[in-house]
């Protein structure tokens, strides 16, 4: 069954670096999203993604934070300068569309960055 | 803005118990709604969803049956096993007119199930 992936699954970094967590989306799907859970919190949307721009993104995406399909198969979530807040496990999701039809989101199993 | 509430845990059951997660939502149209599962250490599995009222979803012997007149999507499963322990999510997306790429889930700040030999 396909699957959307992440890599790494564990970075650690020292505050002020960048970051690049990376996503290969399940191969047909034409929508994807960032999400993060801060450890013991709910998860939070960042933004999607759809025709190689941002179609919406959430008040925490500020412009530290950048986005980017630089081939067919992946895509990427840049941290510029990582903040000890930024410390999370961050989740990639994919769906297909279907005009009109609610399609379900597919999770990767996360990418747990920490920044110390 | 669209939010989710679910019941906080930990919820601690012995096994073959009857499970409820309790939750409701706020959303300005007809969403969609979903309960995800996230094992120790995994990301987040779909577990079911509904999406429209009445619907019922179903999976693994959990069901969750969409409430619009109560705006709620409880999770229920007859006979809970250890091997369900886990946190579970209740979340919901907004539908679009339009396909504009919109429809990020928004999410509960999730359950966590303990099940007990």
């Amino acid at each position: 069954e396909p699957e959307v992936t992440q890599t790494p699954s564990h970075q650690v970094t020292q505050m002020g670096q960048e970051v690049i967590l990376r996503c290969v989306p399940i191969s047909n799907h034409l929508y994807f999203y960032w999400y993060r859970q801060i450890l013991g919190q709910k998860v939070e949307f960042l933004v999607s993604f759809y025709n190689n721009e941002i179609s919406e993104k959430s008040e925490i995406f500020d412009d530290q934070f950048s986005v980017e399909r630089p081939d067919g198969s992946n895509f990427t979530l840049k941290i510029r300068s990582t903040k000890l807040e930024d410390s999370a496990m961050y989740f990639c999701a994919s769906r297909t569309t279907f005009r009109g039809v609610e399609e379900t989101q597919y999770f990767g199993p996360g990418t747990r960055l920490l920044v110390l | 803005g669209d939010s989710v509430t679910q019941m906080e845990g930990p919820v601690t059951l012995s096994e073959e118990a009857f499970l409820t997660i309790n939750c409701t939502y706020t959303a300005t149209g007809y969403p969609s709604l979903f309960w995800y599962v996230q094992y120790p250490g995994e990301g987040l599995q779909l577990l079911l969803k509904a999406t429209k009222a009445d619907d019922k979803g179903s999976n693994k012997g959990f069901e969750a049956t969409y409430r619009k007149e109560t705006t709620s999507f409880h999770l229920e499963k007859g006979s809970v096993q250890v091997s369900d322990s886990a946190v579970y999510f209740c979340a919901l997306s907004e539908r679009e007119r339009r396909d504009t790429g919109r429809r990020a889930l928004t999410f509960g700040s999730g359950t966590r199930l303990q099940v007990q030999p």
